[in-house]
């Protein structure tokens, strides 16, 4: 069946350091590609998101393109702050039901 | 100001008993979901409802009940046969239930926990 794996945490930085996460997916079709932010204690934000293939989603600095070649959706930031300190969830939602299936999330730590 | 709400955010109960978690949205979304989140894991989908008076389960749906009864409203009933109820409880909603393109939107979560 479809699923998501990204990589496993913490990732620990500095502010102002540059971040990638990696995701990549396997999956039936065409699916709708997420990232997912969660706060501690909160419910999840969307952060981005792509529906087709070479799509790039981006916000608030972070930046994600589907990779249809090699099945990934990678997480970038430039720079990133203390206040990006979080847990990120890739996803993917495919098929007649928009069904999400999530990684099991990043846990990111940036110390100043 | 639209959005999702969940009650309570703590929730104590006893080895046994039913509980019910409350899910509210405004968005007039039709589609609605419910999933359970535990340490270290990813999200997993317990139900799901495309429309009003209907319901499918998901991918942990045993010891679980839902019901769909308006378009503002779906209710998780975590049963005494939930073998380890204890977890975090999210609550999502989508436009539109049948389009994968379609973000969900996630209310601020119950934490549960059963002694």
């Amino acid at each position: 069946g479809d699923s998501v794996t990204q990589m496993e945490g913490p990732v620990t930085l500095s502010e102002e350091a540059f971040l990638t996460i990696n995701c990549t997916y396997t999956a039936t079709g065409y699916p709708s590609l997420f990232w997912y932010v969660q706060y501690p204690g909160e419910g999840l934000q969307l952060l981005l998101k792509a529906t087709k293939a070479d799509d790039k989603g981006s916000n608030k600095g972070f930046e994600a393109t589907y990779r249809k070649e090699t099945t990934s959706f990678h997480l970038e930031k430039g720079s990133v702050q203390v206040s990006d300190s979080a847990v990120y969830f890739c996803a993917l939602s495919g098929g007649a039901t928009n069904k999400l299936i999530f990684g099991t999330g990043t846990l990111l730590a940036v110390q100043p | 100001d639209g959005g999702i709400t969940q009650s309570p955010k703590y929730l104590f109960r006893k080895e046994g008993q039913n509980v019910t978690l409350s899910c509210e949205q405004n968005l007039n979304h039709d589609a609605m979901y419910w999933y359970r989140q535990d340490p270290g894991q990813g999200l997993r989908l317990i139900y799901y409802s495309q429309i009003v008076n209907d319901f499918q389960k998901g991918d942990i749906a045993e010891g679980y009940s839902v019901s769909r009864e308006k378009k503002e409203s779906f209710p998780l009933t975590v049963t005494s046969a939930q073998k380890n109820p204890t977890a975090f409880y999210l609550c999502a909603s989508s436009i539109d239930g049948r389009r994968e393109s379609y973000e969900q939107y996630f209310g601020p979560g119950t934490r549960l926990t059963v002694t």
